[in-house]
């Protein structure tokens, strides 16, 4: 079993949709959690960061953490064309990260 | 601006060949890290280092070696011993993990 989890898609979804993109682990001690975003042949840049359990809004996006569970959503309200991209969720306990494989998003016009 | 920058965009291998990709930083971070990227496996730590002059294996080292004699540079060299090279390569950079990695545009490697 992986350490993280994420459904790869493709998942394709209408302009104005909200967007769930999920990761599972399975490591108790990861503290620290985080969502990448990275369009075709660039590298990832940071959307959000969490630390421990709850919730996080930045705008359009809004990250949740379920230690409990073991289970990370990102959620993309008002999607637009310009959010298709491939997101990746990471997360760790100290400076090495563990990645999700990435969720590919398309959202169409 | 501070970031990191990868070079070259694109390279091509030829087989038995060593080829380094070079990777630079002004963002003053002390840790820095080397992934590969495959189609479905998403990112696998090569190596990482969070000081000058010391690095650790990553999960997929054999058949690559890095140095990091200065705090803005980690080269990564591809061996001939690495059977499958073909891949797209990502360094990343870290102050606090409270912050989470930056990382460069990548690199393209590619066996010819």
């Amino acid at each position: 079993q992986k350490e993280v989890e994420q459904d790869p898609g493709p998942l394709s979804v209408p302009e104005g949709a909200i967007v769930s993109l999920n990761c599972t682990y399975s490591n108790s001690a990861f503290q620290y959690f985080m969502w990448y975003r990275q369009y075709s042949r660039k590298g990832p840049e940071l959307l959000m960061y969490t630390y421990s359990s709850g919730n996080k809004e930045d705008g359009r996006f809004t990250a949740q953490v379920d230690k409990s569970s073991k289970y990370i959503s990102l959620f993309i309200r008002d999607s637009q064309p310009s959010d298709s991209a491939t997101y990746l969720c990471a997360m760790s306990e100290t400076y090495k990260y563990i990645f999700g494989t990435g969720t590919r998003l398309k959202v169409l016009a | 601006d501070g970031g990191i920058t990868q070079s070259p965009k694109y390279l091509f291998r030829k087989e038995g060949q060593n080829v380094t990709l070079s990777c630079e930083q002004n963002l003053n971070h002390d840790a820095m890290y080397w992934y590969r990227q495959d189609p479905g496996q998403g990112l696998r730590l090569i190596y990482y280092s969070q000081i000058v002059n010391d690095f650790q294996k990553g999960d997929i080292a054999e058949g690559y070696s890095v140095s990091r004699e200065k705090k803005e540079s980690f080269p990564l060299t591809v061996t001939s011993a690495q059977k499958n090279p073909t891949a797209f390569y990502l360094c990343a950079s870290i102050d606090s993990v409270n912050y989470g990695y930056t990382f460069g545009s990548g690199t393209r490697l590619t066996v010819v």
